[in-house]
C-alpha cells in the first residue's frame, strides 16, 4: 500500500512556464515533507522541504505548498529551465524514516 | 564538502560470490542509510545507522549485512545474492536522527548491482 503517491509518471512543460508536480499521502502521522530531484546515474538531491505546521515554503524558483486537510502537496517551479528536466521524488517522513513516492519525470521543452 | 561517495559504481556478481559496497561521507553526519532502488520504483529503506550503531533494519534478508566501521564509513556486505537483488543501491547520510535532522538526507550516486 503506497503511503506517498505521485500519480503522474511524467510531465512536459515549456521552458519559461510553470511546472507543477503533485503528491498525495495517506498517513496523517507524517510531519515533514520533502522533494528530491534525480538525474540519471546520480543519487537523489534534496531540493526543498516543508514542515507539517506550515502551508508554504519558498526557495528561489521552487515553492512547495502543503494542504493537510487534503493530504496533498505540490511543487511549483517557475520559471522552468532546461536543467530542471529530471525525475522528482516526493517524500514524507516520520519516526526517522523517509518514504518516497514513485517519482514524476519532468521534461522541459525548448 | 557535501558529497557522499560510493564504490564501486557498477558491480556484477554471481550468486555464490561475496562482495562489499562502500560508502563514505566527510560532512560530520552521524546517521547513515542504505536504500535499494529498482527500476521505475522509489528508493526503499534497508538500514539506518546512528552513531555507528544499527538503528533500523527494515526486515532485510541476512544475505545483506551492513557494517559501520566509523562515523564516516558505511559498508554493505553481500553474500549468496539472488538475481532479484539486482538494483541500484544508494547510500545516504544526514546530520542525525530525530525531528528534521534526519529528514534532509544527502545521497551518493549509487552502486548498480547485477546478480547473475
Amino acid at each position: 500500500d503506497q503511503q506517498v503517491k505521485q500519480n503522474s509518471p511524467s510531465l512536459s512543460v515549456q521552458e519559461g512556464r510553470i511546472s507543477i508536480l503533485n503528491c498525495d499521502y495517506t498517513n496523517s502521522m507524517f510531519d515533514y515533507f520533502l522533494w528530491y530531484k534525480k538525474y540519471p546515474a546520480e543519487g537523489p538531491t534534496f531540493l526543498i522541504s516543508i514542515s507539517s505546521i506550515k502551508d508554504k515554503n519558498e526557495d528561489g524558483r521552487f515553492t512547495v505548498f502543503l494542504n493537510k486537510s487534503a493530504k496533498h502537496l505540490s511543487l511549483h517551479i517557475v520559471p522552468s529551465q532546461p536543467g530542471d528536466s529530471a525525475v522528482y521524488f516526493c517524500a514524507a517522513s516520520s519516526s526517522d524514516k523517509i518514504i518516497f513516492g514513485k517519482g514524476t519525470r519532468l521534461h522541459i521543452l525548448p | 564538502d557535501t558529497e557522499v561517495t560510493q564504490t564501486p559504481k557498477h558491480l556484477v556478481m554471481g550468486m555464490t560470490n561475496k562482495k562489499s559496497l562502500k560508502c563514505e561521507q566527510h560532512m560530520g553526519h552521524r546517521a547513515m542509510y542504505w536504500y535499494k532502488q529498482k527500476a521505475k520504483k522509489p528508493p526503499e529503506l534497508m538500514f539506518v545507522y546512528s552513531y555507528e550503531k544499527l538503528s533500523i533494519n527494515e526486515s532485510v534478508p541476512s544475505r545483506f549485512s551492513p557494517e559501520c566501521p566509523n562515523s564516516s564509513l558505511l559498508n554493505l556486505h553481500l553474500h549468496a545474492l539472488q538475481p532479484e537483488d539486482s538494483a541500484l543501491y544508494l547510500c545516504a547520510s544526514s546530520q542525525g536522527l530525530g525531528r528534521t535532522s534526519s529528514y534532509e538526507q544527502y545521497f551518493g550516486p549509487g552502486t548498480r548491482l547485477t546478480v547473475t
